[in-house]
């Protein structure tokens, strides 16, 4: 167990709908990161925030977008879902690095969304 | 953006036998994590590595960040049944103050014939 929880586990839709994922973070850590692995992409990394404030953008499409609340939990939203939006999402969480140094991340168990 | 090539895709093995796979960058990265991922689960940390050359064990895997800085390798040692599952190399290269994005790998699948 990472300590990253994250809501729902499985998720099923329809196109055209918009959808809202959960994380809390492990205790402590200030940064969230939301992933997408698909079977052909592999691991994508979408966003960052880091207390609150959104730090990195990856591979995220203008349909998606995130938060990091007061409480550092996360929401990825998801909108206008397209049957190429059904995959794994991941969210990770990660402390300051020693001496300064990378961060290192802990994913949670992920969320399975199917769009139908 | 970035890729990792990351290699064999996926390995059948028999139980007692060591492992080795890798990645390869065309540019640098400043630490290397290696992950391995259960199905239906998130990717578990198994070895971060954070210096050139440095050769870092965790049990029966060992794992090495290459002096080049673009490559590194995973070995697994006696494997067992509960070594299946996904290995995922992972590269942090420097962006910024407090911004890390992590590049995966593809993966490499590992079965293990008892």
């Amino acid at each position: 167990d990472s300590g990253v929880t994250q809501t729902p586990k499985h998720l099923i839709t329809a196109t055209g709908q918009r959808v809202t994922l959960r994380c809390s973070p492990r205790s402590g850590d200030l940064s969230v990161y939301w992933y997408q692995q698909s079977l052909d992409q592999g691991l994508q990394f979408l966003i960052q925030y880091y207390n609150g404030e959104e730090r990195a953008k990856g591979n995220i499409l203008e349909r998606f977008s995130a938060q990091q609340f007061p409480d550092l939990h996360s929401e990825l939203n998801l909108s206008s879902l397209e049957l190429g939006d059904s995959a794994l999402y991941f969210c990770a969480s990660s402390a300051p690095g020693l001496a300064g140094g990378p961060d290192t991340q802990y994913f949670g168990p992920g969320t399975r969304l199917t769009v139908l | 953006g970035q890729q990792l090539n990351q290699s064999p895709q996926s390995m059948f093995i028999q139980e007692g036998e060591d492992v080795s796979m890798n990645c390869t960058s065309s540019s640098i990265f400043n630490t290397w994590l290696w992950y391995k991922q259960d199905p239906g689960e998130g990717p578990v940390l198994l070895i971060a590595l954070y210096k050139a050359g440095e050769l870092t064990s965790n049990g029966r895997l060992t794992a090495q960040f290459g002096i080049t800085r673009k490559d590194s390798f995973l070995n697994i040692s006696a494997s067992i049944p509960s070594d299946v599952g996904i290995y995922f190399c992972a590269g942090l290269p420097y962006s910024g103050a407090g911004s890390y994005q992590l590049t995966f790998g593809k993966g490499t699948k590992l079965s293990v014939i008892p």
